[in-house]
C-alpha cells in the first residue's frame, strides 16, 4: 500500500458526460500528480500541484482540469468525455516539488474511467 | 529531451531462470532513473531507483538494476524468477532539474513466467 488513495476505483460513464476523480496523497506529501494510462499512449504525465498551486503541466487537454485543496487532496475534472478518454487514470505524490534529484513519486491504484 | 527506451515489449522465462528487461535512456542533464513494476489491476509500485550513488542499485524482491553511462543503460536482473514476478515493468526517467512531468515512462515489457 503506497498510502495515495483515489477514488472511485471504476466508473463508467456516457460520452458528453463530467466527471470527478479524487486523489488524497501520502501523509505529508505536498505534491499530487496526475497520469493517464492507455493503450495506445501508455503513461503520460498530465498535471502537477505542488501545496495548492499548479507546477507543471503535461499533455492535458483542455477539456481537463485539476485542482489541489488547502488539505493537499486533489481533484481531476473531465468534461465533455470522449470515447478516447477510457482510461486508467494515476494519482501520485511526493514529499517535496519533484525537481530534487532521486525525488521519489508513489502512485495510488488508479481509477479506472470507461466511456460509453 | 529526455527518453526511455525498453527494447523489449514481452519477456517470458520459466520460474527460477534469470529475468534481464532492458533499458536504454536518453537525458540531457544528470538523471534518475526508476524501475516500476505493475501487476494486473494494481497501481505502480516502485521496485529501485538510481541518483548517482553506487551505480549497482538493489531493490524489492530480490531485483537489481546497473547504472552504466557509458551504454545509457539501467537493465533490471533478477538471479530466479517467482511466478509472482509477472507482471509488467516500466523504466522510468527523472531529469534533475527538468521542468515538465518529471517522470518519464518507457512503454513497459510485460514479463510472463512459466511453471
Amino acid at each position: 500500500d503506497s498510502g495515495v488513495t483515489q477514488t472511485p476505483k471504476h466508473l463508467i460513464t456516457a460520452t458528453g458526460q463530467r466527471v470527478t476523480l479524487r486523489c488524497s496523497p501520502r501523509s505529508g506529501d505536498l505534491s499530487v500528480y496526475w497520469y493517464q494510462q492507455s493503450l495506445d499512449q501508455g503513461l503520460q504525465f498530465l498535471i502537477q500541484y505542488y501545496n495548492g498551486e499548479e507546477r507543471a503541466k503535461g499533455n492535458i487537454l483542455e477539456r481537463f482540469s485539476a485542482q489541489q485543496f488547502p488539505d493537499l487532496h486533489s481533484e481531476l475534472n473531465l468534461s465533455s468525455l470522449e470515447l478516447g478518454d477510457s482510461a486508467l487514470y494515476f494519482c501520485a505524490s511526493s514529499p517535496s516539488t519533484g525537481f530534487q534529484k532521486g525525488n521519489t513519486i508513489y502512485f495510488g491504484e488508479g481509477s479506472w474511467l470507461t466511456v460509453v | 529531451a529526455q527518453s526511455v527506451t525498453q527494447l523489449d515489449s514481452h519477456v517470458s522465462v520459466s520460474e527460477g531462470t534469470p529475468v534481464l528487461l532492458r533499458c536504454n535512456y536518453s537525458s540531457s542533464y544528470s538523471p534518475s532513473l526508476f524501475w516500476y513494476v505493475q501487476h494486473p489491476n494494481k497501481g505502480l509500485q516502485l521496485l529501485l531507483k538510481y541518483t548517482s550513488a553506487a551505480t549497482l542499485v538493489k531493490g524489492i524482491n530480490g531485483f537489481e538494476a546497473e547504472f552504466k553511462k557509458s551504454e545509457t543503460s539501467f537493465h533490471l536482473t533478477k538471479p530466479s524468477a517467482h511466478m509472482s514476478d509477472a507482471a509488467e515493468y516500466f523504466c522510468v526517467v527523472s531529469e534533475y532539474g527538468g521542468s515538465q512531468g518529471n517522470l518519464i515512462f518507457g512503454k513497459g515489457t510485460k514479463l510472463s513466467v512459466k511453471p
